[in-house]
């Protein structure tokens, strides 16, 4: 069975503070996928990466950055300089060979402070 | 269309009125999934349509829920019997169908049962 587990309910910063968001998930496939999702107070879910299963490569897109560890079942997301705009709750997600449709995370959410 | 599009926006329902949710997703995405949002929660995985497979209907809480998609595009959730519980916002997405494509998202329904 799939299980995606954000731990951290709600995380502040201060503009400026970098911020890593946790994800743990747990699959039996070998073949499986991962991302991350951002929904702003607007409430529209944004696509922000994906990750397959057999591509361990760390992702850095601007001031975003992804860490994949296998061996750990982890895939953690960075935000570096976090600006008033990230202000969002941030969903981890994870499909598989045996449930296609996403399996969320329950989110975190981050506040950053001016 | 330019992305998935939900209907209504808004709905307002009395306890025990039946309602129906509709969700139009980008041409030519084979998949379609449903998730049920409660205020300040996660995604809840409601059902997910694959072409012309049988829907994996597993996320349904209650034989109230049922959904249909006609023709392979649109699709209709409908709650019968609504109860309070079942007020939350229902976001439908679609995407290509593999499971390593992102999902997209619609704007969501937000109903509200009094």
């Amino acid at each position: 069975a799939q299980k995606v587990t954000q731990a951290q309910t709600e995380i502040s910063v201060v503009e400026k503070e970098d911020v890593t968001l946790d994800c743990v998930y747990e699959t039996r496939d070998t073949t499986y996928y991962l991302f991350w999702y951002k929904q702003p107070p607007s409430g529209e879910l944004v696509f922000l990466i994906r990750r397959n299963s057999f591509d361990e490569q760390n992702e850095i897109s601007g001031r975003y950055s992804w860490n994949f560890q296998k061996s750990t079942s982890s895939f953690n997301f960075t935000i570096t300089a976090s600006q008033v705009v990230d202000s969002a709750v941030y969903f981890c997600a994870l499909s598989d060979t045996g449930r296609r449709a996403l399996t969320f995370g329950s989110g975190t959410r981050l506040q950053v402070q001016p | 269309g330019a992305g998935v599009s939900q209907s209504p926006s808004n709905k307002v329902t009395e306890k025990g009125k039946d309602v129906e949710l509709r969700c139009d997703p980008i041409s030519g995405h084979t998949a379609l999934y449903w998730y049920r949002q409660r205020l300040g929660q996660g995604l809840e995985f409601l059902i997910y349509f694959q072409g012309n497979s049988a829907p994996d209907k597993s996320g349904l809480p209650s034989d109230r829920f049922s959904a249909e998609r006609t023709g392979g595009s649109v699709s209709t959730l409908t709650i019968q019997r609504t109860q309070q519980e079942d007020s939350a916002v229902y976001l439908c997405a679609s995407s290509t169908g593999h499971p390593n494509t992102e999902a997209f998202f619609g704007q969501g329904t937000r109903l509200t049962v009094v």
